[in-house]
């Protein structure tokens, strides 16, 4: 069984970085056609997806936040991370990362509150 | 605004059959690309319910089933169970974006 859970400081700066990691167990990151994904959602509102890394190292990100976003793999920790950069309030969030099988985010972490607040 | 939207509420009453509807566009459900769906509890990360337009995953239940046509999809629960009270929301991809898009979910409430 494939578990993921989030970690990293649950409260930054405005403008300094945010940086998250997901911690696979049950399966490796680097075998299989997987992507993983980071996702968030504020307070009382819906899903916006961040952006995937394939299990290969190939990233994509959304364009609203492409020019901040960085996910990247590290196989020997069998995690992948997340960093945003200059954060505001807007990005105060549950951060979630997600599994990307059957086509579809098929294992998610329990998610992670990010607040941006100086 | 969601690029794909959904009804913010349903309700009906316990054995009873909802539907939601998740409505997109040419460059997105209409362009052919999967729509899946999610349930989310409060206070707890969403599951994935439906993949792939019409699929379930091992272990969700056959009330769950789901459709889509031209440019929406359609999630419906027969037999309505306090248990479903949750949020739901549908999910595809978009060309037009580049990116993985979602509705703004449908609160199910069981009455």
């Amino acid at each position: 069984q494939v578990q993921l859970q989030e970690s990293g400081p649950g409260l930054v700066k405005p403008s300094q970085t945010l940086s998250l990691t997901c911690t696979v167990s049950g399966g490796s990151i680097s075998s299989g056609s997987y992507y993983w994904n980071w996702i968030r959602q504020p307070a009382g509102k819906g899903l916006e997806w961040i952006g995937r890394i394939y299990s290969r190292g190939s990233a994509n990100y959304h364009p609203s936040l492409e020019r901040r976003v960085t996910i990247s793999l590290d196989t020997s920790k069998n995690l992948f991370s997340l960093k945003l950069t200059s954060v505001t309030a807007a990005d105060t969030a549950v951060y979630y990362c997600a599994r990307d099988g059957l086509a579809a985010a098929d294992y998610w972490g329990p998610g992670t509150l990010v607040s941006v607040s100086s | 605004q969601s690029v794909l939207t959904q009804p913010p509420s349903v309700s009906g009453a316990p054995g009873q059959r909802v539907t939601i509807s998740c409505t997109g566009s040419k460059s997105n459900i209409g362009a052919g690309y999967g729509v899946h769906w999610y349930q989310q509890r409060p206070g707890t990360a969403p599951t994935l319910l439906i993949y792939g337009d019409f699929n379930r995953p091992s272990g969700v239940p056959d009330r769950f089933s789901a459709s889509k046509s031209g440019t929406s999809g359609s999630l419906a629960i027969t037999g309505l169970q306090a248990e479903d009270e949750a949020d739901y929301f549908c999910q595809s991809y978009d060309s037009s974006l580049s990116a993985y898009v979602f509705g703004a979910g449908t609160k199910v409430t069981v009455l």
